[in-house]
């Protein structure tokens, strides 16, 4: 089975960093997404990752370790319509399925 | 192109009554998926296509689910007898397939339904 960890609620002040942790275990891990979704709407895709490493996109960055199983979304500068929840999913099998986690309600608050 | 386009938006239904609902993926698509969110949750698999073929499905689909996708094109989601338990937002997602490697596409996810069942 797969286990994927997040947690539940964060809050953060306008222009200021915050880190959103993922920690998973899975067999035949293929990669890991980043989704954002806001309240009532679809998830959107904000990152990918299948190497360890830093991946840097405009105010999004994310992170891979998969000796640790752990992966981190890093936001800058963040924005009031930051506010949404963060999904973590691995990919994996042979089929490639992805396995969302719970997710983290960000907060953003002036 | 107009992304994932799911139909209907909303669906009230009678306890008992069976419903069906559409997914018209992003046309160069070959891979469909369907999930099921709840409150407060991540959307949780039920099901996946590549072109026609149903090549996975989740413990979770009871067998009073079920879904097709003729033609490798739209799909269609099936709950037969309906139950509260089935009330939820009904995602569908598609994807390009890509092999093993640096880059893999992200789904593409429709606006979703959402069922409530009373």
């Amino acid at each position: 089975g797969q286990n994927i960890d997040q947690p539940t609620e964060m809050t953060a002040t306008e222009g200021a960093i915050v880190q959103i942790n993922c920690t998973y275990q899975t067999s035949g891990f293929n990669g890991l997404f980043w989704y954002q979704q806001h309240a009532g709407e679809a998830p959107t895709f904000l990152s990918y990752n299948v190497l360890d490493g830093l991946e840097e996109k405009g105010r999004f960055s994310s992170f891979l370790s998969r000796s640790k199983g752990y992966s981190y979304l890093l936001l800058k500068e963040l924005q009031m319509k930051d506010s949404a929840s963060y999904l973590c999913a691995v990919k994996s099998g042979g089929y490639q399925k992805v396995t969302f986690g719970t997710g983290t309600k960000l907060q953003v608050i002036p | 192109d107009t992304g994932v386009s799911q139909n209907p938006r909303h669906k009230i239904t009678k306890r008992g009554q069976n419903v069906t609902f559409r997914c018209d993926p992003i046309s160069e698509h070959n891979r469909l998926y369907w999930y099921r969110q709840t409150l407060g949750q991540g959307p949780e698999f039920l099901t996946y296509f590549q072109n026609e073929a149903q090549l996975e499905k989740s413990r979770l689909l009871s067998d009073r689910f079920s879904a097709e996708r003729p033609k490798g094109s739209f799909s269609t989601l099936e709950i037969q007898r309906t139950e509260q338990g089935d009330s939820a937002m009904y995602l569908c997602a598609s994807s390009l397939s890509a092999g093993q490697g640096l880059y893999s596409y992200g789904y593409t996810f429709g606006s979703g339904t959402r069922l409530t069942v009373v």
